[in-house]
């Protein structure tokens, strides 16, 4: 299994501010992806963040509005840019060991409220 | 685009009895199937990992089939207990993971 931290667990922000959410894993990881799980909804992928290369992005979900940041193999940011109302959701990031062949573990979320 | 339902989306029994959640996906070529437990407002615990190749995973009370070709999963809870109680959701995994829609299991002491 693997054990993943992210950082805030929960926040409250103004409209048109940015957040970046952490997640960090306790053992180095190939894959990483970022969800999106609004209230009642099931989750959404934003993006998958492979180190050392640009971040591969889900239909529907910019790098300008979600920035990724993947600096090494047991770390990686997601940025909400210029948030609105919309964007209050809970932010999961999680991994999987070699491929999408193998199971996937998930962080502990972030629940972001946007006013 | 892979689909991936479950039903039913609420589901509400006294302690001590078995039940089935069921998830069906629409495109059969999967490399594996996996089941989750997510408690409010909080991340995902992974319970089975059923590979393609597979047909059933046990963990404890819970099993959890996999029929590919028909595009069918169920997860049975045997004995269930109130600290069952949370939302279980598949995930199928293709070019991505493509997540379900969710059981809300809420067992009655």
């Amino acid at each position: 299994s693997a054990v993943i931290s992210q950082k805030p667990s929960r926040d409250i922000c103004q409209r048109g501010t940015s957040l970046t959410i952490q997640c960090q894993v306790d053992s180095q990881v190939t894959m990483m992806f970022w969800y999106r799980q609004q209230p009642g909804q099931s989750l959404t992928l934003i993006a998958t963040a492979n180190q050392g290369s640009e971040a591969t992005y889900e239909s529907g979900f910019v790098i300008d509005k979600f920035p990724i940041s993947r600096p090494n193999l047991t770390f990686s940011t997601l940025t909400v840019s210029n948030m609105s109302p919309e964007d209050s959701s809970i932010y999961l990031c999680s991994v999987t060991r070699g491929s999408v062949y193998n199971e996937q573990f998930f962080g502990p979320g972030t629940r972001l409220t946007v006013l | 685009k892979q689909e991936v339902t479950q039903i039913p989306a609420a589901l509400s029994v006294p302690e001590g009895e078995n039940l089935v959640l069921n998830c069906s996906f629409t495109d059969s070529a999967i490399y594996n199937l996996q089941w989750f437990r997510q408690d409010p407002g909080k991340g995902l615990t992974s319970l089975l990992l059923i590979q393609s190749s597979q047909r059933e995973q046990t963990s404890g009370r819970l099993n959890a089939s996999l029929d590919k070709s028909s595009g069918r999963s169920t997860l049975y809870i045997a004995a269930s207990q109130p600290g069952d109680s949370a939302t279980y959701l598949c995930a199928v995994s293709g070019n991505q993971f493509y997540f379900g829609t969710g059981t809300s299991l809420t067992v009655i002491p």
